[in-house]
């Protein structure tokens, strides 16, 4: 149980254009999603937290204009990249919790394997 | 500022000996705490938890000792297996919040 998928797992695109991620959670209902991005050699670094049906909250120094996140259903978001640029390229992560943020189920979280995106 | 660290960027060990890797956290209000396992190009997976009302747990091979005082985490494998060799990231968090807080992650290989 407990399994996080991500579509597509990586992508290679233009400078300019959208990519969009999708983060699905297969057997349970996420209330909670997560997305992180993972630079080479690097930590994960949490970019935002999402509960379904409403806006994402975004950490300090993560541009909400240009990862856009839509967390419509309990088992989808999706991370939209607008307007890549090579110095986006990295290793994006989704996880998920059956837990709303700071609900006492908030401590588990259950990663997705990934989506390298790199920009040309 | 990095509130969770391992200064160990990798590590080599004998196959059937014990590997320990070791965390150091910054913040008092982390309460609770995570060591995932991760290949390069996947998603991390999740090997034990800790919740700081404990200074030990043990699920098989792995084991997490937590000194509070010290502000300190360790995760012991033993025996070491070469399907263990992957990177292991140790996270934090304040119970009640989501925002896991990743250490930079330590690289273990062990060597058959």
């Amino acid at each position: 149980g407990a399994v996080v998928s991500q579509h597509p797992s990586r992508v290679i695109c233009k400078s300019g254009t959208s990519v969009k991620i999708e983060c699905r959670s297969l057997d349970f209902q996420a209330t909670t999603m997560f997305w992180y991005r993972q630079f080479p050699k690097q930590s994960l670094m949490l970019m935002a937290t999402s509960n379904e049906g409403s806006k994402a909250t975004y950490e300090q120094g993560v541009e909400k204009d240009k990862f856009l996140i839509n967390h419509a259903s309990l088992t989808l978001s999706t991370l939209t990249v607008t307007s890549a640029h090579p110095e986006d390229s990295s290793f994006y992560i989704c996880s998920a919790t059956p837990g709303l943020a700071g609900g006492p189920l908030s401590n588990e979280q259950f990663f997705g394997p990934g989506t390298r995106l790199t920009v040309l | 500022d990095q509130q969770v660290k391992q200064n160990s960027p990798s590590l080599s060990v004998q196959e059937g000996r014990i590997s320990i890797l070791n965390c150091d956290y910054t913040n008092s209000m982390f309460d609770y705490f995570l060591w995932y396992k991760k290949y390069p190009a996947e998603g991390p997976t999740f090997l034990i938890s800790i919740s700081s009302i404990k200074d030990k747990n043990e699920d098989g091979r792995f084991t997490v000792f937590l000194n509070k005082s010290a502000k300190h985490l360790s995760l012991h494998i033993v025996p070491s297996q070469p399907g263990d060799s992957a990177v292991y990231f140790c996270a934090a968090l304040t119970s009640g919040t989501y925002k896991y807080i990743f250490g930079t992650g330590t690289r273990l290989k062990v060597l058959a």
